[in-house]
Order: C-alpha cells, then sequence, then structure tokens
C-alpha cells in the first residue's frame, strides 16, 4: 500500500545523544517535511525538501538536521543542541507544485529524552 | 494576534448531534483550507480540502469557508463515537509544494458519547 513510513513508533535516548528518526514515502511525492507537535502548541514545521538534494529551514529548525538524498527518504536528526527535543514528530509529503495543495502525514514517531 | 485561532475545546456531544468545529484566521491571503482529524497518538489525516470560499461536502461532512469573515467551519452531521478525534484546520496561502508551509490551527478535541 501506499503511504509514509516512519519509524521508529518510539524511541527513548539519553540527554545529550543525537538521534536520527526515518521516513520513506512511497507517494512518488516531490515535497517532504518534518513537523513537531507538542501538546496545546500544534504543528511546528522543522525542515522541508521541495526536490532531492535541497532542503529549507523551517520555523524550529535549530537543532535538527536532515538530507534528501532520495526521492523516497527524509531522515531526520535530532542533535544535542536541540533544548526540548522531548516531543511527537510527524513525517508528510505533499503531491506535486501545481497539482494541488494537500499533505499527507505518517504515524508518528514519539521521542522521550530522559 | 495569533495567524489561526482554534478553540482547543473539549467539546463533548451526544451521538448523533450536528457537530460544528471553527477556525478564525489573520491573513486575508490565505486560499487553501484544509481538515484534518487525529486520533490519540496517531498521524493526522486528510479530511477535506478546500480552494477559496464556498462549501465542499463529503459524506457527514460538510467544509465551508468564509473568506469575507475570515472564518472556516466544519460541520459534523449524525456524529457517531467513532469521530472523537481531535480537529485540526490548516490553511496556506500558497501551493503547499511551492513553498511548504501549511499554518495549522492548535486542535479542537472532540468527543462523542455513546
Amino acid at each position: 500500500d501506499g503511504g509514509i513510513t516512519q519509524s521508529p513508533k518510539y524511541l527513548f535516548r539519553k540527554e545529550g545523544q543525537n538521534v536520527t528518526l526515518s521516513c520513506e514515502q512511497n507517494l512518488n511525492h516531490d515535497a517532504m517535511y518534518w513537523y513537531r507537535q507538542d501538546p496545546g502548541q500544534g504543528l511546528r514545521l522543522i525542515y522541508y525538501s521541495q526536490i532531492v538534494n535541497d532542503f529549507q529551514k523551517g520555523d524550529i529548525a535549530e537543532g535538527y538536521s536532515v538530507s534528501r538524498e532520495k526521492k523516497e527518504s527524509f531522515p531526520l536528526t535530532v542533535t544535542s543542541a536541540q533544548k526540548n527535543p522531548t516531543a511527537f514528530y510527524l513525517c508528510a509529503s505533499s503531491i506535486p507544485r501545481g497539482f494541488g495543495n494537500t499533505i499527507y502525514f505518517g504515524e508518528g514517531s514519539w521521542l522521550t529524552v530522559v | 494576534q495569533k495567524e489561526v485561532e482554534q478553540d482547543p475545546g473539549p467539546l463533548s456531544v451526544p451521538e448523533g448531534a450536528i457537530v460544528s468545529l471553527n477556525c478564525t484566521y489573520s491573513n486575508s491571503a490565505f486560499q487553501y483550507f484544509m481538515w484534518y482529524r487525529q486520533y490519540s497518538r496517531k498521524g493526522p489525516e486528510l479530511l477535506m480540502y478546500t480552494y477559496s470560499s464556498g462549501n465542499k461536502e463529503d459524506g457527514r461532512f460538510t467544509a465551508q469557508v468564509d473568506k469575507s469573515s475570515k472564518y472556516i467551519s466544519l460541520f459534523i452531521r449524525d456524529s457517531q463515537p467513532s469521530d472523537s478525534a481531535t480537529y485540526l484546520c490548516a490553511m496556506s496561502a500558497i501551493s503547499v509544494g511551492s513553498q511548504g508551509n501549511l499554518i495549522f490551527g492548535k486542535g479542537t478535541k472532540l468527543s462523542v458519547k455513546p
């Protein structure tokens, strides 16, 4: 089935460690996104990528890094510089420019830093 | 003033009731409007997508956009316990695929009691 796969679903890490969240899509979407969701704060954009080998910072990029080496994959690294990394992380993708405006989400990854 | 305002609820209704969920916004340039449903600990799923003003109906769901009042609504008829979820509104001024930033409301938590 077509969709967006995020892994792992739950992740625990010690403070000071980097952690990488995986996101894979088989929808043939050009654009991919990473959002962070905190209780009472809504969704906030971390990074987005419109094409392979290109990505842009979103509203809260500090302490995060991404890569886009393949169209299907957009991993997010939460670095030790991120001051409050415990959150629900959502990967998303959208259909190509000019064909509409719908964005689709994966099931999310819960990161807890202790 | 925040760009998108959404009452967080919680909103509790009896089964079979008509539910009205709303968002207001301040940016008159917004022209793409979406509603997402998010079950607990899951990624948001797209429910309704509307371009510019007007109404759109899909089964028990109706989305309305009033650009003159900067106000959007989602109506759920004959609500069911399975509709219990958090509903997020989202909007953007340009095509998501062109730049990538949807603005989300914080979500309204809905509970439909049997």
